[in-house]
């Protein structure tokens, strides 16, 4: 069974610009989620996604976004990029009502 | 506020000795904990999990205790290999609805010695 897909693997972006992430979860896993890793602060939260209905929102500002299809398939957009907006974003999908959550490797996402 | 707390950034142990990464949490709503193990350029990766009912769970090397009213949890591998070196990630999550929200400590980076 392939794993969760993230694409693309590495964006380098200017300051304004916007960005639209995409995931791939695995497939039968209907729940979506997507977290942010930067140095030292671990992973933080974003949104959660089941049945293109957002579940859960982590604290971070609107310019974040987020939807899923009806193929469960996950797209994830910053508009307005930040200089702090520099991370790995990590997707993950799971079984609804498991925690357990499976990763895809991350868009490494570079804002100049 | 840091509901998931990994003190201790990094560790550093011989290759067949015992490992031991420590978490503490505050939220005493958490009823389910989980341990992932990350290497660079790759996503966290599932590793051995536990449920409040529960004081400890067994997988080969590894070992998740419990400790509720401490509100604390530990990682034991044993014995470590050198394969084990990356940063592992505690994560704790409360029972609403099958909302598979995280919380996640900041991480601890193991590194095993041969």
């Amino acid at each position: 069974k392939a794993g969760v897909t993230q694409t693309p693997r590495y964006l380098i972006k200017t300051r304004g610009q916007q960005v639209t992430l995409s995931c791939s979860p695995i497939s039968g896993h209907r729940s979506v989620s997507w977290y942010q890793q930067t140095p030292g602060q671990g992973l933080q939260f974003l949104f959660e996604y089941f049945s293109e209905t957002q579940r859960n929102k982590g604290n971070f500002p609107g310019r974040f976004s987020g939807r899923q299809f009806s193929n469960s398939r996950s797209e994830m957009n910053v508009s307005t990029l930040e200089l702090g907006d520099s991370a790995l974003y990590l997707c993950a999908s799971s079984l609804l009502g498991t925690e357990k959550l499976f990763f895809g490797s991350g868009t490494q996402l570079s804002v100049l | 506020d840091q509901q998931v707390k990994q003190n201790s950034p990094s560790l550093s142990v011989q290759e067949g000795r015992i490992s031991i990464l420590n978490c503490d949490y505050t939220n005493s709503m958490f009823d389910y904990f989980l341990w992932y193990k990350k290497y660079p350029a790759e996503g966290p990766t599932f590793l051995i999990s536990i449920s409040s009912i529960k004081d400890k769970n067994e997988d080969g090397r590894f070992t998740v205790f419990l400790n509720k009213s401490a509100k604390h949890l530990s990682l034991h591998i044993v014995p470590s290999q050198p394969g084990d070196s990356a940063v592992y990630f505690c994560a704790a999550s409360e029972s609403q609805g099958g909302s598979e929200k995280l919380v996640f400590g900041k991480g601890t980076k193991l590194t095993v010695n041969p």
